[in-house]
């Protein structure tokens, strides 16, 4: 079956721009995560949504990200007025349940300019 | 604070020879570790975990130990194939609250023919 999808693959933006970044879950998957990843770094958590529970948002760096869910399906990762510092792959992952394994999508590679 | 970690960036292994791959963690609430395995532009795929229930799980050529006094874990691959080349990343849980997996920052794996 699909797997989870992640769009745009790659995105360059200004210094200042804001970017949306989407996430396309594994079908019937009702737990939906956000990771990023800056060069040489490991993955480090940002969001977590689980069904229609308030999503932990304890992850986000700034108010400047934000995400939404909706329903178990697509979700959208917004950096609004961009900053170098927020170069990095974002991952998005899906689990079947909270406690199931997360399956990651390919991610996107986002720099800022 | 990083509360998994993988001390050594890179690790090289001749073909044939066993693959080990060690994390370190500081908090002993954690219940569950994995492993992934990623290939450059690529997301991370699931590769094996372990219960922190357990010391030992085994899945093919892939054995993950616990160490759970000496807060430790290690993934062995035997034996060792090119197409294993990948870095591997080891990741703890907690199975309550968010389920959000806390990343170590990597080990490149590099299996020479």
């Amino acid at each position: 079956g699909a797997g989870v999808s992640q769009s745009p693959s790659n995105k360059v933006t200004e210094k200042g721009k804001d970017v949306e970044l989407r996430c396309d879950p594994i079908s019937g998957h009702t737990a939906l995560y956000w990771y990023r990843q800056r060069l040489g770094q490991g993955l480090e958590f940002l969001i977590y949504f689980q069904g229609n529970s308030a999503p932990d948002k304890s992850g986000l760096p700034s108010d400047r990200f934000s995400a939404e869910r909706t329903g178990e399906s697509v979700s959208t990762l917004t950096i609004q007025r961009t900053q170098q510092e927020d170069s990095a792959v974002y991952l998005c992952a899906s689990s079947r349940t909270s406690f199931e394994t997360q399956y990651f999508g390919p991610g996107t590679r986002l720099l800022v300019l | 604070d990083q509360q998994v970690k993988q001390n050594s960036p890179s690790l090289s292994v001749q073909e044939g020879r066993i693959s080990i791959l060690n994390c370190d963690y500081t908090n002993s609430m954690f219940d569950y570790f994995l492993w992934y395995k990623k290939y450059p532009a690529e997301g991370p795929t699931f590769l094996i975990s372990i219960s922190s229930i357990k010391d030992k799980n085994e899945d093919g050529r892939f054995t993950v130990f616990l160490n759970k006094s000496a807060k430790h874990l290690s993934l062995h691959i035997v034996p060792s194939q090119p197409g294993d080349s990948a870095v591997y990343f080891c990741a703890a849980q907690f199975t309550s609250g968010t389920y959000k997996y806390i990343f170590g920052t990597g080990t490149r794996l590099k299996v020479l023919a």
